[in-house]
């Protein structure tokens, strides 16, 4: 079975600049979530989808970032404007089901904005 | 609803043993724990779905106490392969959201 697949696995940008990911999950999986890990810390959730619909971006900055599934299998996750802050590990993993299914994570991309 | 983890960091000597906690101010429905390791993507260890279920991985085993919005992972006399941070990640009842705590980070040493 293969895995979560991330692209691209880092990226250099400066500040104000636009950048996007992508995320290919585990095929079948119905759940996709995008997680922010800073440096030190646990993984924040972003966003998850439930197909191609959200279930939850509570805690997704929406003046900058954005993200979308379409055909509620791949999905890409964008920044515009970049600040400094935003220098993190994304990580995106996928699972069967959201509340009792295990999480498998793709390798991430590693953001640093200068 | 971020679970706590505690302690935020342990040094063991190989062959010792630990256990970290993760509890939650709300009724958890489930609970997730993994293992990362610096640079890498976090590894699914085991799934908690029941109040008093206990589920066993080699010498890594845990816990779930519903009552007390309460999990623990228990690892036995540890390796060197065992450091890492480790992470709960929980969902509430009624939330599919899967949050993650700040993580409790082992280091195993010789």
């Amino acid at each position: 079975e293969a895995g979560v697949a991330q692209s691209p696995r880092y990226k250099i940008i400066e500040k104000r600049q636009s950048v996007a990911f992508w995320c290919n999950p585990i095929s079948g999986h119905a759940t996709l979530y995008w997680y922010q890990q800073i440096l030190g810390q646990g993984p924040k959730l972003l966003i998850q989808f439930q197909n191609n619909g959200v279930v939850d971006d509570s805690q997704l900055p929406k003046d900058r970032f954005s993200a979308e599934r379409l055909k509620g299998v791949d999905s890409t996750l964008k920044i515009q404007p970049a600040k400094l802050e935003d220098s993190a590990v994304y990580l995106c993993a996928s699972s069967h089901h959201a509340e009792d299914g295990q999480a498998f994570f793709g390798q991430g991309t590693r953001l640093t904005v200068v | 609803q971020q679970p706590v983890q505690s302690p935020q960091a342990v040094i063991l000597r190989e062959g010792e043993d630990a256990v970290i906690n993760c509890s939650s101010s709300k009724a958890l429905y489930s609970v997730h724990w993994y293992r990362q390791k610096h640079g890498e993507a976090p590894v699914f260890l085991m799934i908690l779905l029941k109040g008093g279920e206990q589920k066993g991985h080699e010498k890594i085993s845990a816990s779930f106490n519903e009552k007390k919005q309460q999990s623990s992972l228990y690892l036995t006399a540890s390796q060197l392969s065992y450091s890492g941070t480790y992470f709960c990640g929980t969902a509430v009842r009624g939330s599919e959201k899967l949050v993650f705590g700040k993580g409790t980070k082992l280091t195993v040493n010789p």
